[in-house]
């Protein structure tokens, strides 16, 4: 149980472009999700946290015009990286929580040339 | 001081070793105590989820709390080449915000 599909899972896209990364949980309806940002051999970042039919809630210093998120039904959220530059490219990874704990996507790799 | 610290590694060690993998951390609010390993490239997968002191234990794998040092373990018995991964600690004190270690690589060495 408690599976989170994140997708794709690797996306190239020119600078300028919008890319959609998008979070589902297959077999529970999630409370909350989460975006995360991972750098290479870092830990994990909280970008924002988003409840469905709900604003999301963004961390300090993160972007919410370039990084919206939509968070459509209680297991669907959408991560789009907007005007998308090669210093956004990352690994970004999502997670849904019912009651606890967190269970987290494989992850997208998103390169921007 | 970071509120999570745990050692990045890397941690090798050969087939069939007892692996101790342990974190520290600064905030008495903490409850809950979590173990997630990641291979390269992949999501973080729940290995093991504990509230408050005491030990649990999931096949190879033993979480320990001990919340009147501000340190958890994991233990791997037995381990084993496809144990190679970045074992990341995460707490919380109840909330859903997550704070995690930056992981400790492993390799297990056939």
């Amino acid at each position: 149980g408690a599976v989170v599909s994140q997708h794709p899972s690797w996306v190239i896209c020119k600078s300028g472009t919008s890319v959609k990364i998008e979070c589902r949980s297959l077999d529970f309806q999630a409370t909350t999700m989460f975006w995360y940002r991972q750098f290479p051999k870092q830990s994990l970042m909280l970008m924002a946290t988003s409840n469905e039919g709900s604003k999301a809630t963004y961390e300090q210093g993160v972007e919410k015009d370039k990084f919206l998120i939509n968070h459509a039904s209680l297991t669907l959220s959408t991560l789009t990286v907007t005007s998308a530059h090669p210093e956004d490219s990352s690994f970004y990874i999502c997670s849904a929580i019912r009651d606890s704990p967190l269970h987290f996507g494989n992850g997208t790799r998103l390169t921007v040339t | 001081q970071k509120e999570v610290e745990q050692d990045p590694g890397p941690l090798s060690v050969p087939e069939g070793a007892i692996v101790s993998l342990n974190c520290t951390y600064s905030n008495s609010a903490f409850q809950y105590f979590m173990w997630y390993r990641q291979y390269s490239r992949k999501g973080p997968e729940l290995l093991m989820y504990t509230y408050s002191s005491g030990n649990k234990e999931d096949g190879r794998f033993t979480a320990q709390v001990d919340k009147s040092s501000k340190y958890i373990s994991l233990f791997i018995r037995d381990s084993q080449p496809s144990d190679s991964a970045t074992y990341l600690c995460a707490m919380s004190g109840g909330t859903y915000k997550y704070i995690f270690g930056t992981g400790t690589r492993l390799k297990v060495l056939a």
